[in-house]
């Protein structure tokens, strides 16, 4: 389950409008999941998290949506503003000291 | 704020030399760091899993004796990249575990640029 040499797909957005980033992971075994962001020459940045017994949480302006059936993912931005332009990740994770899998990621591009 | 540190952030080389990057856990103890390579436009891509006290595991196409792990302690990885190409050149991240595997730090990346 792992991304491999594929250019990142881009979502651009205007300014203060809703954005909806997906993901399609992998492992069905996997029981955590994350969204990163990273920024140009950045190590990726913690969003938001979920586990595999939940399907929706809630943090400040973002939310994470689990659909364990079509093993996807998707994170929400709302109210989308210029500083949230980066690269998002989600990344798939099994319990242990097991590796973080990363998805391909999406370039969101907020228009002002 | 910062518990895994990776050192340097940016760092240039002759092609043929090697050069050395570290990957510090700075509050806790990791028994466990990931290294992962991310060339631009791509996604983080696992190179391998280091073992403290033992040795790492590499993903499939990683030459073991290319990218040389070292978890001498519990607070400390290295990767050694050998003879480094151009090709090398990559933004590199470590992340560690705390203890139970459930909470993921990443380091700020280190930047190699061999010439």
């Amino acid at each position: 389950g792992e991304s491999v040499g594929l250019h990142l797909p881009t979502l651009s957005v205007q300014e203060g409008d809703n954005s909806i980033i997906n993901c399609a992971y992998s492992n069905s075994a996997s029981d955590y999941f994350i969204w990163y962001k990273q920024e140009s020459g950045k190590g990726p940045q913690f969003i938001i998290d979920i586990r595999s017994n939940m399907d929706k949480r809630q943090g400040q302006r973002v939310t994470v949506l689990l659909n364990k059936t079509v093993k996807h993912l998707s994170l929400q931005i709302a109210a989308t503003q210029p500083g949230d332009s980066a690269v998002y990740f989600c990344a798939e994770f099994s319990s242990g000291n097991t590796p973080l899998v990363f998805g391909k990621g999406t370039r969101l591009s907020v228009i002002a | 704020g910062a518990v895994v540190s990776q050192h340097p952030s940016w760092v240039i080389c002759k092609s043929g030399t090697s050069v050395k990057i570290e990957c510090r856990s700075l509050d806790f103890q990791a028994t466990t760091m990931f290294w992962y390579r991310q060339f631009p436009k791509q996604s983080l891509m696992l190179m391998a899993t280091s073992n403290e006290g033992s040795k790492a595991t590499y993903e499939q196409g990683v030459e073991k004796d290319k990218f040389l792990i070292n978890h001498a302690s519990l607070t400390l990885s290295t990767l050694t990249v050998t003879s480094a190409h151009p090709e090398d050149s990559s933004f590199y991240i470590c992340s560690a575990s705390g203890t139970g595997g459930s909470t993921i730090y990443f380091g700020e990346g280190s930047w190699l640029t061999v010439v």
